[in-house]
């Protein structure tokens, strides 16, 4: 079975400062990884996307994330903040146990930046 | 073009009512997902259609919970006699195939509250 973790339930950093959203997994296969973005009263919006090519992936708005397997982590980061990435943040992974393409997502990170 | 539409946006019904929640997927994408996400918590899987079919159902918490696709676009997810412990947000996703991974888009959710 496929699980995440995210370490935090909330990060909060000033603008101009980096972001570092954990997230740890659970598969027994090679896992697809994800990291979401829900702004308030908005849609889920996909961040970026690891699915076995190469480990250091980058998204979008400057937001970057590294499948490391020695550790099973996958952790979000950006170097610099903006008000606007103030939003909670989910960790996924894809389920191979049920139907095809289902995700597993974490209970989710909120994060706040403060200016 | 349009993404994934929820009506209602918001729903307040009565305890051991009945509820119709529905979702217009991307045109053209074959494959639809149902989503229940609880406050505080990710989203969790209920159902997922290829096409009109309904291809795994695993997530959905019990009997009283039912979704349909008839014309393989539009899904309707139906609640009956409902209870306080079905408020959640409800998304639908959808994605161009279900089969490996492709993106899931997200629709902005629909707000259940039973009184």
């Amino acid at each position: 079975a496929q699980s995440v973790t995210q370490l935090d339930s909330h990060v909060s950093v000033s603008e101009g400062t980096p972001v570092l959203l954990r997230c740890n997994y659970s598969s027994s296969y090679s896992p697809s990884l994800f990291w979401y973005v829900q702004h308030p009263n908005k849609g889920l919006q996909l961040l970026l996307k690891y699915t076995s090519a190469a480990t250091l992936v980058k998204g979008i708005n400057g937001f970057e994330a590294e499948f490391k397997k020695s550790e099973t982590s996958f952790h979000l980061t950006k170097p610099s903040a903006h008000m606007s990435d103030a939003a909670e943040y989910f960790c996924v992974v894809l389920n191979y146990g049920g139907s095809q393409g289902n995700l597993i997502f974490g209970k989710g990170t909120k994060l706040s930046v403060k200016p | 073009g349009a993404g994934v539409s929820q009506t209602p946006s918001n729903k307040v019904t009565e305890k051991g009512k009945y509820v119709e929640l529905r979702c217009d997927p991307i045109s053209g994408h074959t494959a639809l997902y149902w989503y229940r996400q609880s406050l505080g918590q990710g989203p969790e899987f209920l159902i997922y259609f290829q096409g009109t079919g309904a291809a795994d159902d695993s997530g959905l918490p019990n009997d009283r919970f039912f979704a349909v696709r008839p014309e393989g676009s539009v899904s309707t997810l139906k609640i009956q006699r409902t209870e306080r412990g079905d408020s959640a947000v409800y998304l639908c996703a959808s994605s161009s195939s279900g089969r490996g991974y492709n993106e899931q888009f997200f629709g902005p959710g629909t707000r259940l509250t039973v009184l």
